[in-house]
């Protein structure tokens, strides 16, 4: 089982849209959890990291449930420019040894 | 204007060639970090450094070498012993390896091809 697990998509949505997106992880130890946001042939970007009592930026969402070790993103109103590929990200012992998903590519389309 | 660079973008190779990849930072973090990722994979650590003059192995170093006589700098070897080297390699910097929750930052990136 891979450590961190992602539906690769593609999420194809219309502009308005809201899109859900959910990342297991393996290791129940984890302490640290983010979304990264990476366009096409460019570097990863921190969108949100994500805290035990969930949290909200603008028309994203993300929570977290240990119980059964996921996190999940809520992008409302999509927008032409959300299309990326979001990358889930744990920190299984804490610090910085951060373990990606293999991303989840969404594209809004007009 | 800080952040993290990396040269070359593009970079091609024969096979049985060493190459070097540069990574440079001037935001004064004391951590440095090189992935690999490959299409459909997620990004893979090769190596890291928390402090200078001390690196360690991440999950698939074989094939790699890598030095950090400088805080600044944190520059990647990819040897001829390293079997399949063409992909997509990022650097990223963050300021402490021993706190928690803290951002990488992420250079653009070197795309290396062998041909």
């Amino acid at each position: 089982r891979k450590e961190v697990e992602q539906d690769p998509g593609p999420f194809n949505v219309p502009e308005g849209a809201t899109v859900a997106f959910n990342c297991t992880y393996s290791n129940s130890a984890s302490q640290s959890f983010f979304w990264y946001r990476q366009d096409c042939r460019k570097e990863p970007k921190l969108l949100m990291s994500v805290y035990s009592s969930g949290n909200e930026d603008g028309r994203f969402t993300a929570q977290l449930n240990r119980a059964s070790q996921y996190i999940s993103l809520l992008i409302r109103d999509s927008k032409l420019s959300d299309s990326a590929t979001y990358l889930c990200v744990v920190t299984p012992g804490g610090g910085n040894d951060m373990r990606f998903g293999a991303g989840t590519r969404l594209t809004v389309k007009p | 204007d800080g952040g993290i660079t990396q040269s070359p973008k593009y970079l091609f190779r024969k096979e049985g060639q060493n190459v070097t990849l540069s990574c440079e930072q001037n935001l004064n973090h004391d951590a440095m970090y090189w992935y690999r990722q490959d299409p459909g994979q997620g990004l893979r650590l090769i190596y890291y450094s928390q402090i200078v003059n001390d690196f360690q192995k991440g999950d698939i170093a074989e094939g790699y070498s890598v030095s950090r006589e400088k805080k600044e700098s944190f520059p990647l070897t990819v040897t001829s012993a390293q079997k399949n080297p063409t992909a997509f390699y990022l650097c990223a910097s963050s300021p402490s390896d021993s706190v928690p929750y803290n951002e990488q930052f992420f250079g653009p990136g070197t795309r290396l091809t062998v041909l």
